[in-house]
């Protein structure tokens, strides 16, 4: 079974650095195209970047350049977003997925259950 | 910056028909941009419904349909069931690796 499990909920800090996980599991991870995606309370979903884990070729979204990372580590199948230094307008929920297909990645079709993080001083 | 565009809310009524749409800001949504539809109801994560303008995922009833309609994608749902009722969000490609989620929808059956 395909499944991405996501690290558990975070609360920091602002100013605290932080990096959540999201393994993958049943499928070769590193021919996948993998997203990030961003949920603040109560509002819409944000795609923020996208790795290729083969080689970790990253697209970010032109919101979200310069503010986070996506990183992956293909012997142990994680991908991972992280942050320098919180602030409050991070607080939301994260969802990873998976790219559909390798030779047609232009759709998210496995999806994590998300990671709440919560920055609050 | 493009935004992609969709209703912010519909009704439709149980076992009724209801279309919402997918567009552009500037320009018109073709298959090129390989439209892709999302469900997500209140607490939980995502499910896709919708890839490439028609094709349903796996598990999606047929109930669900997509397609072009004028210059925009557009979800249909027949036979609306109560559990139809969520938020409904449309992704375009936008190239270079670069996608773009819409507005959200938000359906209530009633």
């Amino acid at each position: 079974e395909v499944q991405l499990v996501q690290s558990g909920a975070e609360v920091k800090k602002p100013g605290e650095s932080l990096k959540i996980s999201c393994k993958a599991s049943g499928y070769s991870f590193a021919i996948y195209w993998l997203g990030w995606v961003r949920q603040v309370p109560g509002k819409g979903l944000e795609w923020m970047g996208t790795i290729y884990p083969g080689d970790s070729e990253t697209r970010y979204s032109p919101s979200f350049q310069g503010q986070v990372t996506i990183s992956a580590d293909k012997s142990i199948s994680t991908a991972y977003l992280q942050w320098s230094s919180l602030t409050a307008s991070d607080t939301a929920m994260y969802y990873c997925a998976r790219h559909g297909d390798p030779n047609y990645y232009y759709y998210m079709d496995v999806w994590g259950k998300g990671t709440t993080v919560t920055v609050s001083s | 910056q493009t935004v992609v565009t969709q209703e912010p809310s519909l009704s439709v009524s149980p076992g009724g028909t209801v279309t919402l749409t997918c567009g552009l800001s500037s320009g018109s949504v073709s298959t090129s941009y390989y439209p892709s539809w999302y469900q997500q109801t209140p607490g939980q994560a995502p499910r896709t419904l919708i890839y490439s303008t028609n094709t349903r995922s796996s598990g999606v009833p047929d109930r669900f349909s997509g397609s072009i309609l004028g210059n925009k994608a557009a979800l249909s749902i027949t036979g609306a069931q109560a559990d139809d009722e969520s938020d409904y969000y449309c992704v375009l490609y936008m190239g270079s690796g670069i996608w773009v989620f819409g507005e959200g929808t938000k359906l209530t059956v009633l």
